[in-house]
């Protein structure tokens, strides 16, 4: 069965320093991979999507992800870490199309 | 473009009284639909999914039940309200042909007390 597991549930860093929130997965084929990102009290949005087309894959706000199938992981980074990237970062996976499977989420904190 | 919109935004309601939450999707046409329950500290539940009209899936047994009388048009409801009700809902589309990317609404905060 497909699974996602997201190995941080809390990741802290400085403002302008790098981010890494990490989501192996699990899949008997290659599957399609998703982050979104969920700010206090809102409904999650989209920050990118793995279809296989491109192992890197870039999204908004500066975020990006690669596909690393030897690892079976698909962690997302960022360069330089805002204020306001802080949020719950959830690492998703679907299966039959129609559903989403949804990882823990990690919740990323940025100090000033 | 499309746009999803869920109400209301907070709800408070006592234990035992009934429930209705509402979410509706513009700019497209047979759209899938999904409730999500996201209860504190804690990852999103899928709790039913319609491909169509009337065409309701329920994920997990529980207290709540949904309804699609129009196609853009997504009701989760309880007849009899449940401390464990109480979290965050979450609607969702996404497009019918193979898209497997979901939209969410801005959500609901129900509290039971």
């Amino acid at each position: 069965a497909q699974s996602v597991t997201q190995l941080d549930s809390h990741v802290s860093v400085s403002e302008g320093t790098p981010v890494l929130l990490r989501c192996n997965y699990s899949s008997s084929y290659s599957p399609s991979l998703f982050w979104y990102v969920q700010h206090p009290n809102k409904g999650l949005q989209l920050l990118l999507k793995y279809t296989s087309a491109a192992t890197l894959v870039k999204g908004i706000n500066g975020f990006e992800a690669e596909f690393k199938k030897s690892e079976t992981s698909f962690h997302l980074t960022k360069p330089s870490a805002h204020m306001s990237d802080a949020a719950e970062y959830f690492c998703v996976t679907s299966y039959n199309t129609d559903k989403l499977i949804f990882g823990t989420g990690t919740r990323l904190q940025v100090f000033p | 473009s499309q746009t999803i919109h869920q109400w209301p935004a907070t709800l408070v309601q006592p234990v035992g009284s009934p429930l209705s939450l509402e979410c509706t999707v513009e700019g497209t046409s047979n759209p899938n639909l999904y409730w999500y329950r996201q209860a504190a500290g804690r990852g999103l539940q899928l709790l039913f999914y319609s491909v169509g009209i009337g065409q309701i899936s329920s994920e997990v047994p529980q207290n709540l039940s949904a309804s699609r009388p129009q196609d853009r048009q997504f009701i989760l409801s309880s007849k009899k309200l449940l401390l464990s009700d109480s979290g965050f809902y979450l609607c969702a589309w996404s497009f019918l042909a193979g898209g497997e990317t979901q939209y969410f609404g801005p959500g609901t905060r129900l509290l039971v007390l």
